[in-house]
Parts: C-alpha cells; sequence; structure tokens
C-alpha cells in the first residue's frame, strides 16, 4: 500500500523559496505514475499546482509556472516542490499525491496528510 | 485564464437527491476534460469519488454517480447520508498535462 509523508520547513520568509519533500513507501516512483502536489489555502479551495515523472516530464500549472519546480530523486523514493519568491499569498496546507490515469483521465488516488507552510517574516 | 465554476454552497435532506454541477467560465463542458470529483472533510486529504466523467473511485458507494448534463459536469448524490456533508471538488483536464480544480461546494445534509 503505496504511502505519501510530506516534510519541509513550516516557516519561510517573505520573498524567500519554499522547500519540501515528498517521501513516498510502499511504491517505487520509477515504476511509473505521476507524482503531483495541490495546496490548499486556510479556509480556500483546493488549487493544482503541478506533477512530475521520474523520467522527467513536468507540468505545471499557469498561474505559478514561473516559480515552481517539481523534480523527483528515485535514488531515495522522493519527489519535491520548489516555489520561489513566496508571499503570505503562498500560506498553505501543501499535500503531495500520486497521479493514475492516462490521456487526460487522470485522478489523485495516494495522498499525503499534507503540511502547513506558513509565509511570514 | 479559464475559471473553473461550482456552486459555494448546496444542502440536501438526508435521504434525498442531490447534483453539483462543475462548469466553465468560458465554454461547455464535455468528456474531453475528463471530469473527476474529490470529497474532502475538514483536517482530511481529498479522497477520489468519480473520475473520467462517470467511474466511480474504488470503495465509493454506488448512490454517488457522474455525468455530464448540459454544459457542465454533475457529480449526483442519490439518497444522501450524514456522512456525506464535506466538501466536494471538482477538476477539469485542460490539456498539456495540466489540470485546474474547480472553487469547491460545501455540502451540508440536513
Amino acid at each position: 500500500q503505496v504511502q505519501l509523508q510530506e516534510s519541509g520547513p513550516g516557516l519561510v520568509k517573505p520573498s524567500e523559496t519554499l522547500s519540501l519533500t515528498c517521501t513516498v513507501s510502499g511504491y517505487s516512483i520509477s515504476s511509473g505514475y505521476f507524482w503531483g502536489w495541490i495546496r490548499q489555502s486556510p479556509g480556500k479551495g483546493l488549487e493544482w499546482i503541478g506533477t512530475t515523472h521520474y523520467s522527467g516530464g513536468t507540468y505545471y500549472s499557469s498561474s505559478l509556472k514561473s516559480r515552481v519546480t517539481i523534480s523527483a530523486d528515485t535514488s531515495k523514493n522522493q519527489f519535491s516542490l520548489k516555489l520561489t519568491s513566496v508571499t503570505a499569498a503562498d500560506t498553505a496546507v501543501y499535500y503531495c499525491a500520486r497521479r493514475r490515469g492516462s490521456t487526460g483521465a487522470y485522478w489523485f488516488d495516494a495522498w499525503g496528510q499534507g503540511t502547513l507552510v506558513t509565509v511570514s517574516s | 485564464q479559464t475559471v473553473v465554476t461550482q456552486e459555494p454552497s448546496f444542502s440536501v435532506s438526508p435521504g434525498g437527491t442531490v447534483t453539483l454541477t462543475c462548469g466553465l467560465s468560458s465554454g461547455s463542458v464535455s468528456s474531453d476534460y475528463y471530469p473527476t470529483w474529490y470529497q474532502q472533510t475538514p483536517g482530511q486529504a481529498p479522497r477520489t469519488v468519480i473520475y473520467s466523467t462517470n467511474t466511480r473511485s474504488s470503495g465509493v458507494p454506488d448512490r454517488f454517480s457522474g455525468s455530464i448534463l448540459g454544459n457542465k459536469a454533475a457529480l449526483t448524490i442519490t439518497g444522501a447520508q450524514a456522512d456525506d456533508e464535506s466538501d466536494y471538488y471538482c477538476v477539469l483536464y485542460m490539456g498539456s498535462g495540466i489540470s485546474v480544480f474547480g472553487g469547491g461546494t460545501k455540502l451540508t445534509v440536513l
């Protein structure tokens, strides 16, 4: 049974870079599937950030594309999120998840518990 | 930028039927957008209810169904139960590997 766990600083200063890691257990990320990040601002809805494949294919939200990088490390069975130049608007619970499906028919079938990142000085 | 629209809130009586919808600020939703529906309760990660318009995720009761109604995707709950009270989010595939969440619908069962 696949399990995902987010980790990283819970507090980031404005203008700095937010960095999170998702550690996957029970499944090798090099076996396939895309792996993604989703966030949820306090009291707000979910926002799709992007997905990555271990082979290098990566897709990003249009609104975050200029600031986000998602990458996979097969040696550690992890994937990561980096978001640059953060502001208070980036304060959110960040979830990592496994994406299944093909040709547009995608869904996230396994999720981490989420980690709250607050942007504040 | 195209916005995915959902009703902010909805209420249904126990045992009743409710249909939540998912539209676009510009254009119509079709099966080519592969609508997916997630259910989320407070403090929990979302779980998939429906994917690819009308396929129920594993373990989801058959009172949940998905469809295209007119120019929107729809999630119908037939015989609503108290534990269906949740936030429901739709996601549409926009092409080029990118998906977009709707703003979510808070469903109250009372």
